[in-house]
């Protein structure tokens, strides 16, 4: 079985910019969570889709949006970049969302500058 | 807020001695997952705890869960090179559906 895809793997971006990020969760899971990690703070949740539905949300600003596709792909969306958005974005998929085992993608390394 | 507290932050032990980390929840949760990320790459599950009590192996890893379902803590047994890495503990409310990820333990194996 394939594992959890994530595009780009990294990123380097200007302040004031917005970003895209994409990931492709475990054939069969319905939910996709996508985490913040950095050095200082850890892994913040920040969303997690199941079946093309925001479910739950974290404590991050909007300029951090997502949606899920009807194929369970899904995508992250920062919008004007800030400097301390700097961090590995990483995503997980699940069988059944937060409650189950998670299984993380190899993250993509964003740098804003 | 709800918080997900892990101690140590660091663990430098010699190849052999053994390690603990712990986990503890201002709420009472209704699991608690152990996570391990190697140097450079992602969170790879371990396991998952359910019961008030529970107990559980792996090969020299053993996982409790406490009593209150509050705390549980991760044992290595005779660490090796292999165990190098960060070992995540993550909270999960069920009432909310919310998770909390804990800030994570940093285990160097000195040969």
């Amino acid at each position: 079985k394939a594992g959890v895809t994530q595009t780009p793997r990294y990123l380097i971006k200007t302040r004031g910019q917005q970003v895209t990020l994409s990931c492709s969760p475990i054939s069969g899971h319905r939910s996709v969570s996508w985490y913040q990690q950095t050095p200082g703070q850890g892994l913040q949740f920040l969303f997690e889709y199941f079946s093309e539905t925001q479910r739950n949300k974290g404590n991050f600003p909007g300029r951090f949006s997502g949606r899920q596709f009807s194929n369970s792909r899904s995508e992250m969306n920062v919008s004007t970049l800030e400097l301390g958005d700097s961090a590995l974005y990483l995503c997980a998929s699940s069988f059944g969302g937060l409650g189950y085992e998670q299984y993380f993608g190899p993250g993509t390394r964003l740098t804003v500058t | 807020g709800q918080q997900v507290m892990q101690i140590p932050q660091y663990q430098h032990v010699q190849e052999g001695e053994d390690f603990t980390t712990y986990c503890n929840s201002s709420t009472t949760l209704s699991n608690i997952q152990w996570y391990k990320q190697r140097p450079g790459g992602h969170p790879v599950f371990l396991i998952q705890l359910v019961k008030s009590g529970e107990v559980k192996k792996q090969k020299r890893l053993t996982f409790q869960f406490g009593e209150a379902k509050k705390n549980s803590s991760l044992h290595i047994t005779a660490t090796q090179t292999t165990d190098v890495g960060t070992y995540f503990c993550a909270g999960y409310m069920n009432r909310d559906d919310k998770i909390i990820f804990g800030k994570g333990t940093r285990l160097h194996i000195l040969p």
